[in-house]
């Protein structure tokens, strides 16, 4: 199975600070490679999939790099509704994993 | 508007079965692939299985292989899990999810069920 790492695993940040998350596959995955955001009490919402390519509906603010194992998501100027968990997941492979989780706090 | 709709959840005991679905309206939706995905405090998000378009593929994650069963009805736009033999380790919010075209990201998701295996 492929394992996805992600860090930090929390942070705190204020509103228009720039926040980085990365997620590491224990394999290649051809940028098999998604982000969600999840909201207390709601389900996942993708965010960036194919490593960097926005959502529809998705602010710009967000964005996704990264090859081969190694990936990230940024999140340019934070805005109060960015509070929430983000998670990575790899489909290059069954079964689909998914990241630890990154809870982004408020400073 | 895509809308997927899970039920079926509730608390049964250890051993026990439990069916869910997933209603889906606003797609066609024999053109996609659907996943059931799991999620604890203490696991975080777990995938727990995907089935093909028209049923005749199915995966599962080694923790539920041999005792759930993922299927469809493609004439009722309706996405199942049943789940027998259920543990504790089995108590979750369970998710459908819609998979889209290649590198497969999930675009839509339901609600949740939560699951609960307590005696």
């Amino acid at each position: 199975d492929i394992q996805m790492t992600q860090s930090p695993s929390s942070l705190s940040a204020s509103v228009g600070d720039r926040v980085t998350v990365t997620c590491r596959a224990s394999q290649t995955i051809n940028n098999y490679l998604h982000w969600y955001q999840q909201q207390p009490g709601k389900a996942p919402k993708l965010l960036i999939y194919a490593a960097s390519s926005l959502q529809t509906g998705v602010p710009p603010r967000f964005s996704g790099s990264g090859s081969g194992t190694d990936y990230t998501l940024t999140i340019n100027s934070l805005q109060r509704e960015d509070f929430a968990i983000y998670y990575c997941q790899q489909s290059y492979s069954t079964p689909f994993t998914f990241g630890g989780g990154t809870r982004v706090e408020i400073k | 508007q895509v809308h997927l709709v899970e039920s079926g959840g509730g608390v049964v005991q250890p051993g026990q079965s439990l069916r869910l679905s997933c209603a889906a309206s606003g797609l066609t939706f024999n053109y996609y692939f659907f996943h059931w995905v799991r999620q604890t405090p203490a696991k975080g998000l777990e995938w727990v299985a995907l089935i093909s378009d028209d049923g005749s593929n199915k995966y599962y994650a080694d923790s539920v292989k041999g005792r759930f069963t993922i299927s469809r009805d493609n004439s009722k736009n309706t996405l199942y899990l049943h789940m027998s033999s259920l543990s504790a380790e089995d108590t979750a919010v369970y998710y459908c999810a819609r998979e889209v075209a290649a590198p497969r990201p999930f675009d839509y998701w339901g609600q949740g069920t939560l699951v609960t295996v307590s005696s």
